[in-house]
């Protein structure tokens, strides 16, 4: 049971250059989250979704894309990355959007020069 | 706005007893989460409180007290591995966690 599974790791960009980042899980969770912490400051929610073919806008979803085609997969894309889009990203699922859990993918480190 | 305050380093020794407390604003409540994220991993739940009062879980238990917008967590019987950040996340009113900047607990031997 891999649980919430997030591709590439880690990743250096140039400016401008874009990017999709993936992330799979095995639970058949409803609930999936991108989120982006930076040194200091808490898990800021991108975008999230509460359903196949559903998302809505989180917190920071400014210069940021996601798609949900299918339950397990979550994609977050960032068409002309900027240095201030460095950090370290999070997915997330949960069974449903209350009082259960979120369980976390490994993150993936990406810098943007 | 939405408000977490927790401490941002927490200093502890081996054997003893920690309290991280946390302080919330939010924009209606739905319970109070608790997480542990080790340097470089991902968070992990710990505890969820819904109503007033303690809940225990092994070494770790947690608080909770609605009117005065207050949560702490309580680790006993400190272990080197307990070294971690401990992030404190209330649910709002459209159940969005709002997470804390996390407090930074170091075990010293």
């Amino acid at each position: 049971n891999a649980g919430v599974t997030q591709t590439p790791k880690f990743r250096v960009l140039k400016t401008g250059q874009s990017m999709t980042l993936l992330c799979a899980q095995d639970m058949n969770h409803e609930y999936m989250y991108w989120y982006r912490q930076d040194p200091g400051m808490g898990l800021r929610l991108i975008h999230y979704s509460v359903g196949e073919g559903t998302t809505a806008k989180g917190e920071v979803p400014d210069g940021y894309n996601v798609s949900r085609l299918k339950k397990q997969n979550f994609l977050l894309g960032l068409e002309s990355a900027a240095p201030s889009q460095t950090s370290v990203y999070f997915c997330a699922s949960s069974y449903e959007g209350s009082h259960q859990p979120q369980h976390f993918g490994d993150g993936t480190r990406l810098s943007i020069l | 706005g939405q408000n977490i305050d927790q401490p941002t380093e927490m200093t502890a020794t081996e054997g003893a007893i920690v309290q991280i407390n946390c302080t919330y604003q939010t924009s209606g409540f739905n319970g109070l989460f608790w997480y542990q994220q080790h340097a470089g991993e991902a968070p992990t739940f710990l505890s969820y409180n819904v109503l007033d009062g303690l809940e225990e879980k092994g070494r770790f238990s947690s608080f909770l007290s609605r009117s005065k917008g207050y949560s702490y967590l309580l680790l006993k019987e400190l272990q080197m591995k307990d070294s971690a950040s401990y992030l404190c996340a209330p649910l709002d009113s459209n159940y969005q966690l709002i997470w804390g900047a996390g407090t930074k607990l170091i075990i010293k031997p």
